[in-house]
């Protein structure tokens, strides 16, 4: 079985600062790991994955994440926030081969103008 | 392109009251799962469909059936609904069986915010 933690229920933050949202897993087998946005009242959609390869993941609008094996971790950051990021972030983790998905918590990123 | 659909987008039940839940994708997917999201306890996964003609248990299936009608529709039955069920239900679908991992991802629907009295 596999979980997924995320560190911090909300993180407020100023317009164009960094952010970095953190997220640990934990599995038995090797795994895919994700990071879906939610914005309000939507469905959630990919922001980036990691399968393989290079452990630095480029996303869409401007987040990007870090697979850290020996962490167990994989955080997602962003160098200048916009009003517009302001959602719910949920980090996700599947075995590979397996298309069973397990979500965290979330984190709502809050962003301050 | 509608992508997955969910049909209704609200709904108020009473408890013991049945209903269904529908989702429909267009997109030609093999899999198809049903969440609820709950504060604090971000998505669970109550059923999923690998394939048609197969469904299988999730994470808290109880308290629900699902029927994977054919390749593009998969319900979800509340038979006797209860206030624990409040919830927003969110369908998704994926590829399931794409030789490109790499193009492997969960396309959702906009939710069924359910509430239970």
């Amino acid at each position: 079985a596999q979980s997924v933690t995320q560190l911090d229920s909300q993180v407020p933050v100023f317009e164009e600062a960094p952010v970095e949202l953190r997220c640990n897993y934990s599995s038995s087998v090797s795994v895919y790991l994700f990071w879906y946005v939610q914005y309000p009242n939507q469905g959630l959609q990919l922001l980036l994955k990691y399968l393989s390869g290079s452990t630095l993941v480029k996303g869409i609008n401007g987040f990007e994440a870090e697979f850290n094996k020996s962490q167990t971790s994989f955080h997602l950051r962003k160098p200048s926030v916009h009003i517009s990021d302001t959602a719910e972030y949920f980090c996700a983790v599947s075995p590979r081969g397996y298309q069973k998905v397990t979500f965290g918590i979330g984190t709502k990123l809050q962003v301050i103008p | 392109n509608a992508g997955v659909t969910q049909t209704p987008k609200f709904q108020v039940l009473k408890t013991g009251q049945s209903m269904t839940l529908q989702c429909a994708q267009d997109m030609n997917h093999n899999s198809m799962y049903w969440y609820r999201q709950d504060p604090g306890m971000g998505l669970r996964l109550i059923y999923y469909s690998a394939s048609e003609g197969t469904t299988d248990k999730g994470e808290v299936p109880n308290g629900y059936n699902v029927s994977r009608l054919n390749k593009r529709e998969f319900s979800l039955r509340l038979e006797s609904a209860a206030p624990s069920q409040t919830s927003v239900y969110f369908c998704a679908s994926s590829d399931g069986a794409s030789t490109r991992r790499e193009d492997e991802k969960l396309f959702f629907g906009s939710g069924t915010q359910l509430s239970v009295l």
